[in-house]
C-alpha cells in the first residue's frame, strides 16, 4: 500500500528566510503528487502538483517542488517566506492507474513563521 | 464560482446520537470525495462518488456510517451511533474526472468539526 512521509511535523522559520518541507512516498508504480495548504479552520487547498513532464513544479504563492523519482521525493520549496505562509502543509500521492481515484496524504507539516 | 459548500461547520453530540453532514459540491464536478481527518494527520479518504455511484467506500465503517449521493450533486454523510472516537473533521471535496479530461485536482470544502461527548 502507498504511504507518505513527510518527515518534520513542525518546521519553525524567520520571516524571509528560505523553507524546505520535505516529502518522500512509498509508491513504486507512477504516481501524481501534490501540494495542499490548510489554513486554520479551512479545507485544504492546492499549491502545486506533479502529473508528468518537467520535475521542477511551480505553484501559487511563491511555492515549488521537485519530483526526484530515484529518491521516491517531492520536497516543497520557498525561497522567502511571509507571515501569511504560516499553515499546515500537506503532501499527498495518487496511483496514475487510479484515474480519479483517492489521495493518500502524508501527516502533515506545520510551518510557523516568526517575524 | 462557489466553491465546495459543507454544512453545519461545527456539530456537537452525545455519544450513541445520530449526525449528518452535508456537501454541495462545485457546479459540474462529477467526482465527490468525503475525508475524515483526526486532529494533527492528514485527510483519509472514506468515500469516493462517481456522480451517483459509490466507486470506493473501502475505508467507511459501515457498520455506523452511511453516505449517499441522490441524483449525484448533493451528498450527505451519516453517523448513527456516534462514538467518542468520531470526533475529528469531515471533509468534503469535488473534481472533475472524465474519460478525457481530467484536473487532478480536488477541490475541498471547510469541514464539519465534530466534537462527541
Amino acid at each position: 500500500a502507498q504511504s507518505v512521509t513527510q518527515l518534520d511535523s513542525q518546521v519553525p522559520v524567520f520571516e524571509e528566510a528560505p523553507v524546505e518541507l520535505r516529502c518522500n512516498y512509498s509508491s513504486s508504480v507512477s504516481v501524481y503528487l501534490f501540494w495542499y495548504v490548510q489554513y486554520p479552520n479551512q479545507g485544504l487547498q492546492l499549491l502545486l502538483k506533479y502529473l508528468s513532464g518537467s520535475t521542477l513544479v511551480k505553484g501559487i504563492n511563491g511555492f515549488e517542488a521537485e519530483f526526484n523519482k530515484s529518491q521516491t521525493s517531492f520536497h516543497l520549496r520557498k525561497p522567502s517566506v511571509h507571515i501569511s505562509d504560516t499553515a499546515e502543509y500537506f503532501c499527498a500521492v495518487s496511483d496514475v492507474y487510479n484515474q480519479g481515484g483517492k489521495l493518500i496524504f502524508g501527516q502533515g507539516t506545520e510551518l510557523s513563521v516568526k517575524p | 464560482e462557489a466553491g465546495v459548500v459543507q454544512s453545519p461547520r461545527y456539530k456537537i453530540i452525545e455519544k450513541k446520537q445520530p449526525v449528518a453532514f452535508w456537501c454541495n459540491p462545485i457546479s459540474g464536478h462529477n467526482t465527490l470525495y468525503w475525508y475524515l481527518q483526526n486532529l494533527g494527520q492528514g485527510p483519509e479518504l472514506l468515500i469516493r462518488y462517481e456522480n451517483e455511484e459509490a466507486v470506493d467506500d473501502s475505508q467507511l465503517p459501515k457498520d455506523r456510517f452511511s453516505a449517499e449521493r441522490l441524483k449525484g450533486v448533493d451528498s450527505t454523510l451519516k453517523i448513527q451511533p456516534a462514538e467518542l472516537g468520531d470526533s475529528a473533521v469531515y471533509l468534503c471535496a469535488s473534481s472533475h474526472n472524465s474519460g478525457t479530461s481530467n484536473s487532478y485536482e480536488q477541490y475541498f470544502g471547510p469541514g464539519t468539526r465534530l466534537t462527541v461527548t
